[in-house]
């Protein structure tokens, strides 16, 4: 079992949907959950972090938390053409020594 | 205030040579942090320095090394380079080592080996 896991993609969703993107992870002692949005030839940028369970907003994006489950999902509200990429679940595990762990990304694609 | 900086941006080298990426951290930050990003991979973590000390490492096998400068710069080496090692190669400095700080990554160095 991968320690981070996320559907490759792509996903596809019109413009003004909503997107959702999900994640698990293995470590249940995992305690700092972060989403980056990664370009195409560009490097990750953070655009939500969440450290308890239950839901966080900033503007357009929700990440939501369960860790009984060990899911973290991040939703895009009014999806826009812009936000077309690839999205990196990371996790900082409680064990090790490893900054963050990441999953593969899902591709974004979101159609005028 | 700058942020993390990556040089060179793009190389080619061939199999069996060697290679030194660098990176200058965000001002402010003590730690840094490398990961190798293959296409079509997330990142994954080679190592991470701390006060110029190697604070963690991945499973990465001992030619890829590196240091961190008192000014808490950083390079990236490998030697013998293979095939496989043609990737993405980011940097990312943190305000500290322990683990819930954020990362802040730069633009990254992509290496093709021929």
């Amino acid at each position: 079992q991968k320690e981070v896991e996320q559907n490759s993609g792509p996903l596809s969703v019109p413009e003004g949907a909503i997107a959702s993107l999900n994640c698990t992870y293995s470590d249940r002692g995992s305690q700092s959950f972060f989403w980056y949005r990664q370009y195409s030839g560009k490097s990750p940028e953070l655009i939500m972090s969440i450290y308890s369970n239950g839901d966080k907003e900033d503007g357009r994006f929700t990440a939501q938390l369960n860790k009984a489950s060990q899911y973290v999902s991040l939703l895009i509200r009014d999806s826009q053409p812009s936000d077309s990429a690839t999205y990196l679940c990371a996790v900082i595990r409680q064990s090790g020594n490893t900054p963050l762990v990441f999953g593969k990304g899902t591709r974004l694609s979101v159609i005028a | 205030e700058t942020g993390v900086t990556q040089s060179p941006t793009h190389l080619i080298k061939t199999r069996g040579q060697q290679v030194t990426l660098r990176c200058s951290s965000q001002s402010g930050h003590n730690t840094v942090s490398w990961y190798q990003q293959a296409l079509g991979q997330g990142p994954q973590f080679i190592f991470q320095y701390y006060r110029e000390e190697e604070n963690g490492r991945g499973n990465f096998p001992p030619r890829f090394s590196g240091l961190q400068f008192p000014n808490y710069s950083s390079e990236l080496n490998v030697n013998a380079l293979e095939l496989d090692d043609s990737a993405l190669y980011l940097c990312a400095s943190s305000l500290d080592a322990a683990g819930a700080n954020v990362l802040t990554f730069g633009a990254g160095s992509r290496l093709t080996v021929l």
